[in-house]
């Protein structure tokens, strides 16, 4: 059983397209995140939800909407694509104890052209 | 601001040992971790320090020493597989987790 899964793993669109991407954990934690890692592979917190509600909201254009319909999904919209857009996009997941250290999806590797 | 420095890349040869530095300034401290990302992979986690010392897991050991802001990863006895790169990330005073850029290791035969 895959602990955090998102689809798709590969996207290639247009410019001004709008996409989504989704994912679900099956771990029971209380924590979702999203995050950008470009070309220089520095890992970017975008968004941060704990039991569906938004608790880090880091300074990212509002063309991306993340939404939780509950505490095991997180999905990500993203309106308007531009260039530099692409990327890979992970989502997270963790349990607040001690270390409470990350479980990271798969990748969706987002290519705008 | 708050910073992570690592190096960019390493070579190190099969077999052997290598050290991969990490040094921080946060504003705060709650625990400094060490992830593998192996190239188009997903980051896992590999270790987690938050008091001063050495943890050890396998062929793997983590350093801490939080008056110097600083940390190392240990890895012994080389495999090619652990060709990847390797990332520190620290937990600041708000809980949250500031990355490096990460470390690309690359092992030779």
């Amino acid at each position: 059983d895959t602990a955090v899964s998102q689809t798709p793993k590969y996207l290639v669109t247009q410019m001004g397209n709008d996409k989504s991407i989704k994912c679900e954990q099956n771990l029971g934690h209380d924590t979702m995140y999203w995050y950008k890692q470009d070309s220089k592979k520095f890992l970017k917190i975008m968004f941060s939800y704990n039991n569906k509600e938004l608790i880090i909201n880091e300074t990212v254009p509002n063309r991306f909407s993340p939404k939780s319909p509950d505490k095991a999904h997180l999905n990500l919209h993203i309106n308007s694509l531009e260039l530099g857009d692409s990327a890979v996009y992970f989502c997270a997941s963790s349990q607040v104890t001690v270390s409470g250290e990350l479980f990271f999806g798969e990748g969706s590797r987002l290519t705008v052209l | 601001g708050q910073n992570i420095d690592q190096p960019t890349e390493m070579t190190a040869t099969e077999g052997a040992i290598v050290q991969i530095n990490c040094t921080y300034q946060t504003s705060g401290f709650n625990g400094l971790f060490w992830y593998q990302q192996h190239a188009g992979e997903a980051p896992t986690f590999l270790s987690y320090n938050v008091l001063d010392g050495l943890e050890e897991t396998g062929r793997f050991s983590s350093f801490l020493s939080r008056s110097k802001g600083y940390s190392y990863l240990l890895l012994k006895e080389l495999q090619m597989k652990d060709s990847a790169s390797y990332l520190c990330a620290v937990k600041d005073s708000n809980y949250q987790l500031i990355w490096g850029a990460g470390t690309k290791l690359i092992i030779k035969p």
